[in-house]
């Protein structure tokens, strides 16, 4: 069974931290990862887009990684913003269909 | 360029009403997508269309129905409404079937409450 797993599934951080989310996905056959912001409210919107060849991708001040071998990745959050607090999800592609397996996401909060 | 555009935002119902949910994009995309996302639960496919005239069923079909007589719309009709069926529905749209990798545009969803 296609499944993805985020962790943690929610977090806090103060206002110019770092932070990392995690992301742990059983697809098969694996065609890409994709990561998604959400605000409260709003459709998700796409962030980063890796295939299995990719091992790190940017976005601004968004650094999303990707391990193939063994099926993790990571979405790394520089110098964090009040405007970062949302939910991001992680997303994995199966390959040869239209498939997207759904992570539940993590909840970010950025205080001051 | 609107981009995915949902309506209504926000729809209360009693069960066994009907409604129709719309969605529309100006991005001229192939495919278009629902689903619906439920606390505790990623989003989940309802139907998907890969062109005009072609509807296929997702993960949860069951009590929806699809249409696509254009590119640009893909409303989703309520047959009965249940209360099971509160959650928030998200339209999508990207490129070409399944997106590869082009990412999917979402509308900002139709909160839907069933009573």
């Amino acid at each position: 069974k296609n499944q993805v797993e985020q962790s943690p599934q929610s977090l806090i951080i103060l206002e110019g931290k770092n932070c990392t989310l995690q992301c742990n996905y059983t697809v098969s056959p694996f065609s890409n990862l994709r990561w998604y912001k959400q605000d409260t409210g709003r459709g998700p919107v796409s962030l980063t887009i890796m295939t299995f060849s990719e091992n790190t991708k940017s976005n601004g001040r968004y650094t999303a990684t990707l391990d193939a071998d063994t099926k993790q990745s990571s979405l790394h959050i520089t110098a964090s913003q009040l405007s970062d607090s949302a939910s991001y999800i992680c997303v994995a592609l199966t390959g040869g269909g239209n498939k997207l397996t759904f992570g539940t996401g993590t909840q970010l909060k950025v205080e001051l | 360029n609107a981009g995915v555009t949902q309506t209504p935002k926000f729809q209360v119902l009693k069960t066994g009403q009907s409604m129709t949910l719309q969605c529309a994009q100006d991005m001229n995309h192939e495919y278009m997508s629902w689903y619906r996302q439920d606390p505790g639960m990623g989003l989940r496919l309802i139907h998907y269309s890969v062109g005009a005239g072609i509807t296929d069923q997702g993960e949860v079909p069951n009590g929806y129905n699809v249409s696509r007589s254009t590119t640009e719309d893909f409303p989703l009709r309520l047959l009965s409404a249940a209360p099971s069926q509160t959650s928030v529905y998200f339209c999508a749209s990207s490129p070409n079937p399944g997106g590869n990798n082009q990412p999917q545009h979402f509308g900002d969803g139709t909160r839907l409450s069933i009573l």
